[in-house]
């Protein structure tokens, strides 16, 4: 089965800080794909990354880097410096290649609420 | 336009009436998506189109009525709903294949049965 946690429910920090959201998946196979989300008031969700199963480099973009480690099954999401306006919801999220041909599906975790204060 | 849009943002509706939602977008994709996000639960797919065929039916309620005449436009028709019923109801699209297979969201509509 496939499954994905968000063990922190929200997080507050004051601006400048750094702050890192879990995410931690199951899957019982070898290829999949993982994506992180962020969902601002307005509701949109506005995709961020994805991350190939075979691909385990670690990815830096701005502010925003990814710590993917298979030997843990996690797929960490790091905000440096943070600022109000990241404040939001994020979503982390698993995708299993094998339902290609068919329905591709993502299996969404519960989210991490981020408040940035000034 | 660009991306994913979503029509009406906002839609307040007795348990009787007949409403339709409407998604359209505009990035050249083959699959399309309504997911459900309401205040107690996490995101849940509700449908999925690929190339204009329902591929996926997540056990959703008869009441909630899925139609995509084209692989741009999805629709979700509404009747008889719940006061439970009431959620932000979000489409996307991918596109189904290829490497880059990340869904696009629109922005959603907030749906309030009274």
């Amino acid at each position: 089965a496939q499954k994905v946690t968000q063990a922190q429910t929200e997080i507050s920090v004051v601006e400048k800080e750094d702050v890192t959201l879990d995410c931690v998946y199951e899957t019982r196979d070898t290829t999949y794909y993982l994506f992180w989300y962020k969902q601002p008031p307005s509701g949109e969700l506005v995709f961020l990354i994805r991350r190939n199963s075979f691909d385990e480099q670690n990815e830096i973009s701005g502010r925003y880097s990814w710590n993917f480690q298979k030997s843990t099954s996690s797929f960490n999401f790091t905000i440096t410096a943070s600022q109000v306006v990241d404040s939001a919801v994020y979503f982390c999220a698993l995708r299993n290649p094998r339902d290609q041909g068919g329905s591709e599906k993502l299996v969404f975790g519960k989210g991490t609420k981020l408040t940035v204060n000034p | 336009e660009t991306g994913v849009t979503q029509t009406p943002r906002h839609l307040v509706m007795g348990m009787t009436n007949k409403k339709s939602l409407k998604c359209e977008q505009h990035l050249g994709h083959n699959a399309m998506y309504w997911y459900k996000q309401s205040a107690k639960k996490p995101l849940e797919l509700m449908f999925v189109y690929n190339f204009k065929e329902q591929t996926e039916n997540n056990s959703v309620p008869s009441r909630f009525s899925p139609e995509c005449p084209n692989s741009s436009h999805l629709f979700l028709h509404l009747h008889t709903l719940q006061p439970e019923d009431s959620a932000l109801y979000l489409c996307a699209s991918s596109q189904v294949g290829g490497d880059h297979n990340e869904q696009f969201f629109g922005p959603g509509t907030r749906l309030t049965v009274l």
